[in-house]
């Protein structure tokens, strides 16, 4: 089986900047995504890690660290807008068809 | 580019009848399309994945009578909850899977917008 594991609510002030960790256990493992979802809409794509390291892209940053299983996203300069639930999925390899399985969410809360 | 549309994006049924959803890739051909179900404050749970022109392949614990999936052709996807109860009352999303790596290099799924679903 799988386990994915993030927190379930995390608050943080406006300009500020938070971290979204993510635990996984699972075999053929084939790259870890992070999603933004607002309340009601779909997931959107935020990031991809395959190898280990950091994936930088504007304000958002993804890392990946494959020997333990962890992966975190870094939101930097926070905006009210960056409310939303935080989705980590990890993929599998091509035999397991290349699925997505999603942690919990954790849903971030941007106060003024 | 890479943009999925769901239909209808609201529908309420009376128990007992059927509702179809339909998932679209509107400028890629996708070769395989996944079906997820969410419950309110809750992830996305896999239901099934959808390969063009093949069987679904159902998640364990999926009813694969109750949840009728067809994959017609590489731009259209359905799934049909049949004698809907109160309780498949949820936000179901597709995603597709372009027929090619995308950017990051790696099979990305692209989501529909989701259909909220609700049987009185």
């Amino acid at each position: 089986g799988q386990n994915i594991d993030q927190p379930t609510e995390m608050t943080a002030t406006e300009g500020a900047i938070v971290q979204i960790n993510c635990t996984y256990q699972t075999s053929g493992f084939n790259g870890l995504f992070w999603y933004q979802q607002h309340a009601g809409e779909a997931p959107t794509f935020l990031s991809y890690n395959v190898l280990d390291g950091l994936e930088e892209k504007g304000r958002f940053s993804s890392f990946l660290s494959r020997s333990k299983g962890y992966s975190y996203l870094l939101l930097k300069e926070l905006q009210m807008k960056d409310s939303a639930s935080y989705l980590c999925a990890v993929s599998r390899i091509k035999a397991a068809g290349n699925k997505l399985t999603f942690g919990g969410g954790t849903r971030v809360l941007v106060k003024p | 580019g890479a943009v999925v549309s769901q239909h209808p994006s609201r529908v309420i049924c009376k128990s007992g009848t059927s509702v179809k959803i339909e998932c679209r890739s509107l400028d890629f051909q996708a070769t395989t399309m996944f079906w997820y179900r969410q419950f309110p404050k809750k992830s996305l749970m896999l239901m099934a994945t959808s390969n063009e022109g093949s069987k679904a392949t159902y998640e364990q614990g999926v009813e694969k009578d109750k949840f009728l999936i067809n994959h017609a052709s590489l731009t259209l996807s359905t799934l049909t909850v049949t004698s809907a109860h109160p309780e498949d009352s949820s936000f179901y999303i597709c995603s597709a899977r372009e027929r090619r790596m995308g950017l990051a290099g790696v099979h990305e799924q692209y989501f529909g917008p989701g259909t909220r679903l609700t049987v009185t």
